[in-house]
């Protein structure tokens, strides 16, 4: 079945610091591929998306690229903020079929000024 | 600013009582997604409805848990009898597919966090 892996958080860097949040997947065929942000108390909002491959999907100075080569989706950020401190999860989901997302387990990310 | 409602926010109940929970989709989305959220299972999907039928409940415990929509307004899940391993936030989303297929992004509620003693 498909599936997404996740680097294991929590994630610990101070303010204007580079992330990287590693993502995975595994499908058989070809899915669309998104990044969700959950902050706390809040249900998921969806950051960026990338429907095919070598796409890049950018939202708030996150991106992210479809790499089917290494079936990856890596969430990058230049200079995080301490509002950027939340829960992200990667997801898949196929666009035939059964159209719900496939989550990771979600990596938290803490901001310290 | 359209989004998707669900009540109540928190649910405390006893082992063994009934809980429903219900969600307003975004007015003129034609699929609804039940998902579960946990510490030890993450993200999981309990039902999926479109047009208002269920396509997808193999997510869920059919013995205690139930998933309708009343009306394209509503969407509810009910648990009977609860379980204190049912504790968990529940969120609801809701999406658009058009008639050629394609498939817009999902929008979540706020979740339905309940604890069940």
């Amino acid at each position: 079945g498909n599936s997404v892996t996740q680097m294991e958080g929590p994630v610990t860097l101070s303010e204007e610091a580079f992330l990287t949040i590693n993502c995975t997947y595994t499908a058989t065929g070809y899915p669309s591929l998104f990044w969700y942000v959950q902050y706390p108390g809040e249900g998921l909002q969806l950051l960026l998306k990338a429907t095919k491959a070598d796409d890049k999907g950018s939202n708030k100075g996150f991106e992210a690229t479809y790499r089917k080569e290494t079936t990856s989706f890596h969430l990058e950020k230049g200079s995080v903020q301490v509002s950027d401190s939340a829960v992200y999860f990667c997801a898949l989901r196929m666009d035939t079929g059964r159209r719900a997302l496939t989550f990771g387990s979600g990596t938290r990310l803490q901001v310290q000024p | 600013d359209a989004r998707v409602t669900q009540t109540p926010r928190h649910k405390v109940t006893e082992m063994g009582q009934e809980v429903t929970m219900r969600c307003q989709p975004i007015l003129g989305h034609n699929t609804v997604f039940w998902y579960r959220q946990t510490m030890m299972q993450g993200l999981e999907l309990l039902a999926y409805f479109r047009n208002r039928a269920p396509l997808d409940d193999s997510g869920m415990p059919k013995d205690r848990f139930s998933a309708e929509m009343p009306d394209a307004t509503l969407a509810t899940l009910k648990i009977q009898p609860s379980e204190p391993r049912d504790s968990a936030v529940y969120f609801c989303a809701s999406g658009l597919v058009l008639g050629s297929g394609t498939y817009n992004e999902q929008f979540f509620g706020p979740g339905t966090r309940l604890t069940v003693l």
